[in-house]
């Protein structure tokens, strides 16, 4: 079965300072990995992915994400945090396995990101 | 604009009522997908669907049924049989069912009186 991780239920960082939220994976098969963000009482929006390849990801809004497969983590990045950027961050998985198909879309619990002025 | 469409944004209901929840997109994707998100659980899959006529159970679907009779539409009704409805619902599309994002409408949020 496939699981997400994210450890903080919520990351506090002053405007103009590096963020990073966390989110660590366990699948049986090759990960497909997502980050999104939400807004309140607003539906999800997708930020970036990792399917293959580089295993840094640039996304929307200057947010970025590396995929460490030895740690199996996909820690969302930016390096100059804004006050727009609180909201609900949502790590996601897909477990791709090695006979093909896949399982639906597994979230992560969601982190809080504070953005203090 | 291309995008999915939720109805009612707000529904209330009394216990024992049946309720049907909305979902309708145009961007031409196969696979659409039913969540339901409660406060520090983050999202949990109800059901989703890869094709039309088609539709497989998630992690929670017991007290929830669905139909997918048109590739535009996919609603979720939530029976009386569901213990604990009060929840806000999200429903998605993606194209690629393996590698393709999920595009997500704006919610229902309903509360059962």
């Amino acid at each position: 079965a496939q699981s997400v991780a994210q450890p903080e239920d919520q990351v506090n960082v002053a405007e103009g300072n590096p963020l990073t939220v966390k989110c660590t994976y366990s699948v049986s098969g090759n990960p497909y990995l997502f980050w999104y963000v939400q807004y309140p009482n607003r539906g999800l929006q997708f930020l970036l992915k990792y399917i293959t390849g580089d295993n840094l990801v640039k996304g929307s809004y200057g947010f970025e994400a590396e995929f460490n497969k030895s740690q199996t983590s996909f820690h969302l990045k930016k390096p100059s945090a804004l006050v727009s950027d609180s909201a609900l961050y949502f790590c996601a998985v897909r477990d791709m396995k090695s006979g093909g198909g896949a399982d639906g879309l597994t979230f992560g619990k969601g982190t809080h990101l504070i953005i203090q002025p | 604009d291309g995008g999915i469409t939720q109805s009612p944004k707000y529904l209330f209901r009394k216990e024992g009522q049946n309720v049907t929840l909305s979902c309708e997109q145009n961007l031409n994707h196969d696979a659409m997908y039913w969540y339901r998100q409660d406060p520090g659980q983050g999202l949990r899959l109800i059901y989703y669907s890869q094709i039309v006529n088609d539709f497989q159970k998630g992690d929670i679907a017991e007290g929830y049924s669905v139909s997918r009779e048109k590739k535009e539409s996919f609603p979720l009704t939530v029976t009386s049989a569901q213990k604990n409805p009060t929840a806000f619902y999200l429903c998605a599309s993606s194209e690629q069912v393996t590698t393709g994002e999920l595009f997500f409408g704006e919610g229902s949020r309903l509360t059962v009186l």
